[in-house]
């Protein structure tokens, strides 16, 4: 099983800061044949479900704004927020869709400082 | 527009079984996987298995395997997961999710991530 490595575990930070989230994969995602990491992230706000964000490990999803971008290959990625808003306070994941079980990471709480 | 809307929320006591649905509509059915993941209260999403809808053909966790069952019924636009010998540590929201999937030019349909989830299924396991 790929097993994902999420750091930090919470993070503060001021409105209009960048903020980063990292994610480890104990094996390469980076499909060969079609050139793609096959890495997400999702948003989750509080009782919600979690929202997909970034796929492909940079690819943005259809409506989520600019100010996020994600980036990284194999076995490492990172998930950005150019300058927070406070609609941004929620908990991040990444997960792995190249083999199954399509684990996720343990998640990231952000809020503001 | 897609939707995928889940069953009401469930009391269940040790012991027994659960069987929650996931209703389909705005896409063509039979085209993309469908997954369940599951979230203890305060704790992290974690994946429980996925069927495809075309065939029915399964895929589960280890840790669940011998008590989660995914079915589906493409009469209806329905799959199902059922859960059997439930515990205390089985109460959790349970959620099914949608397999995107694009094409790309020369290597043909890659899979993008869960596009689309359920509003989830609150699952209590008491005594």
């Amino acid at each position: 099983d790929i097993v994902m490595t999420q750091s930090p575990d919470s993070l503060a930070v001021s409105l209009g800061e960048r903020a980063t989230i990292t994610c480890k994969s104990s094996q390469s995602v980076l499909h060969s044949s079609s050139n793609k990491n096959y890495l997400a992230w999702y948003q989750q706000r509080p009782g919600q479900p979690p929202k997909l964000l970034i796929y492909w490990a940079s690819t943005r999803e259809s409506g989520v704004p600019d100010r996020f971008s994600g980036s990284g290959s194999g076995t490492d990625f990172t998930l950005t927020i150019s300058s927070l808003q406070a609609e941004d306070v929620a908990v991040y994941y990444c997960q792995q869709y190249y083999s199954s079980p399509c684990n996720f990471g343990q998640g990231t709480k952000l809020e503001i400082k | 527009q897609v939707l995928l809307v889940q069953s009401e929320p469930e009391v269940k006591e040790p012991g027994a079984s659960v069987k929650i649905s996931c209703k389909a509509s705005g896409y063509s059915f039979t085209t993309y996987y469908a997954h369940w993941v599951r979230q203890a209260p305060g704790q992290g999403l974690e994946w429980m298995g996925k069927i495809n809808p075309s065939g029915g053909v399964t895929t589960y966790a280890q840790q669940f395997r011998g008590r989660v069952t995914i079915t589906r019924d493409t009469s209806t636009r329905r799959v199902y997961m059922e859960l059997t010998s439930l515990r205390s540590e089985d109460t959790a929201v349970y959620y099914c999710a949608r397999e995107g999937a694009e094409i790309i030019p020369t290597f043909g349909v890659t899979p993008r991530g869960f596009d689309f989830w359920g509003q989830g299924t609150l699952v209590t396991v008491s005594s």
